[in-house]
């Protein structure tokens, strides 16, 4: 089975570091991706790791640590239109693209 | 460019009646996905396809749900009859072949079977 675990809520200032936690249970492994979802809207790419380690895309970071299957997701300079909900998925290894999503961090950002 | 395209984005209905939800994925890509968005369960995969053909329907919660994907740019998601635990906001999102390819998503369809 598929087992991803994220925090429910978060709430951060504007301007400052915060750090989105995704650990996940799979029957198999084969990347892990970090989607933004805007209230009402359709989650959007945002990263993905399939190595161990850190991978930055200019305000946002996400790592990834297979053998303790944990990855997080690191937003710096927050602003408030960060305020989102942020999904981890994990692709499993069958090769094919469909994805098990965790249910979520709600971040919000205040000023 | 054009990104998937679903309709309708809102739909309100009594139960016992059929809703069919559309999708237009992005032109090229080879997959097709269909999730359901609940606040309790999160984005869950009803069904997906390959090249037009359903490789896991393992997510459709009974047999009152079906999916076609008749043609590369076209796929219905299909529940008949409605019940109002059907009551979400249901997503299609399509993606080329690749392991680093992501999932590019629709708007949505916001169900609510009264």
């Amino acid at each position: 089975g598929q087992n991803i675990d994220q925090p429910t809520e978060m709430t951060a200032t504007e301007g400052a570091i915060v750090q989105i936690n995704c650990t996940y249970q799979t029957s198999g492994f084969n990347g892990l991706f970090w989607y933004q979802q805007h209230a009402g809207e359709a989650p959007t790419f945002l990263s993905y790791n399939v190595l161990d380690g850190l991978e930055e895309k200019g305000r946002f970071s996400s790592f990834l640590s297979r053998s303790k299957g944990y990855s997080y997701l690191l937003l710096k300079e927050l602003q408030m239109k960060d305020s989102a909900s942020y999904l981890c998925a994990v692709r499993d290894q069958t090769g094919a693209n469909n994805l098990f999503f965790g249910t979520g961090t709600r971040l919000t950002v205040i000023p | 460019d054009a990104g998937v395209i679903q309709s309708p984005r809102h739909e309100v209905t009594e139960m016992g009646q059929e809703v069919t939800l559309r999708c237009k994925p992005i032109s090229g890509h080879d997959y097709l996905f269909w999730y359901r968005q609940t606040m309790m369960r999160g984005l869950e995969l009803l069904i997906y396809f390959n090249n037009n053909v359903p490789i896991d329907d393992s997510g459709m919660p009974e047999d009152r749900f079906s999916a076609k994907m008749p043609n590369a740019s076209f796929s219905t998601l299909k529940i008949q009859p409605s019940e109002p635990r059907d009551s979400a906001v249901y997503f299609c999102a399509s993606s080329p072949t690749g392991l680093v390819q992501p999932q590019h998503f629709g708007d949505g369809t916001r169900l609510s079977i009264l």
